[in-house]
């Protein structure tokens, strides 16, 4: 059965800092793998996604992240955080006969001024 | 654009009683799907619809009933609400399926409290 796990709960990061949130998937086959952000009060917003190709993918903000298939993990990235990304992280996998996504259990990003 | 509009944004009920959650896209997706979203638990997938007049159960489907009647609604019903139903929803719907190329697009939620 496809899986997300995300170790940290919370993070946080001063403004100007790198940024890593990591993930890991259990999925049989290649998966389909997407970071999404969620800030306070609101819905979900897609960051950027991987199918395919390129293992490095670039999103919106400035994020990206790297699909590395013998570690099984996702990581999304940022060189240098801004107060704005102060939000909570979703990483999620699909690809799964149903077609749906599987969420993780979130990071939340605080930055400190 | 609207895209993912959900009703109401929040709601109190008491413990027995029932309500629809509703939501409407206008984007013409014929993937929708509902999340509840708990502390600590990340978002849950509780009903899901790949188009109209033809829905399926996700991960955590007790208590609640859908129906898929036409593209751009998709409601949530609660029968008989009880207090672990206290959460927030969220409706979400794609192009194509929500785990291959369609890029699921959210609703702002729906804050539920059960008392």
């Amino acid at each position: 059965a496809q899986s997300v796990t995300q170790p940290d709960i919370h993070i946080t990061v001063s403004e100007g800092a790198s940024l890593e949130l990591r993930c890991n998937y259990s999925y049989g086959a290649t998966p389909y793998l997407f970071w999404y952000v969620q800030s306070p009060g609101q819905g979900l917003q897609l960051l950027l996604k991987y199918f395919s190709g390129d293992t490095l993918v670039q999103g919106i903000k400035g994020f990206e992240a790297e699909f590395k298939r013998s570690q099984s993990s996702f990581n999304l990235r940022k060189p240098s955080v801004h107060w704005s990304d102060a939000a909570e992280y979703f990483c999620a996998v699909g690809g799964g006969s149903q077609g749906n996504l599987i969420f993780g259990k979130g990071t939340k990003l605080s930055v400190k001024p | 654009n609207a895209g993912v509009t959900q009703t109401p944004k929040f709601q109190v009920l008491k413990t027995g009683q029932s309500m629809t959650l509703q939501c409407a896209q206008d984007m013409n997706h014929e993937y929708m799907s509902w999340y509840r979203q708990d502390p600590g638990m990340g978002l849950r997938l509780i009903h899901y619809s790949v188009g109209a007049g033809i829905t399926d159960q996700g991960e955590v489907p007790n208590g609640y009933n859908v129906s898929r009647s036409t593209t751009e609604d998709f409601p949530l019903r609660l029968l008989s609400a009880a207090p672990s139903q206290t959460s927030v929803y969220f409706c979400a719907s794609s192009y194509g399926l929500a785990g291959g190329s369609g890029e699921l697009f959210f609703g702002e939620g729906s804050r539920l409290t059960v008392l």
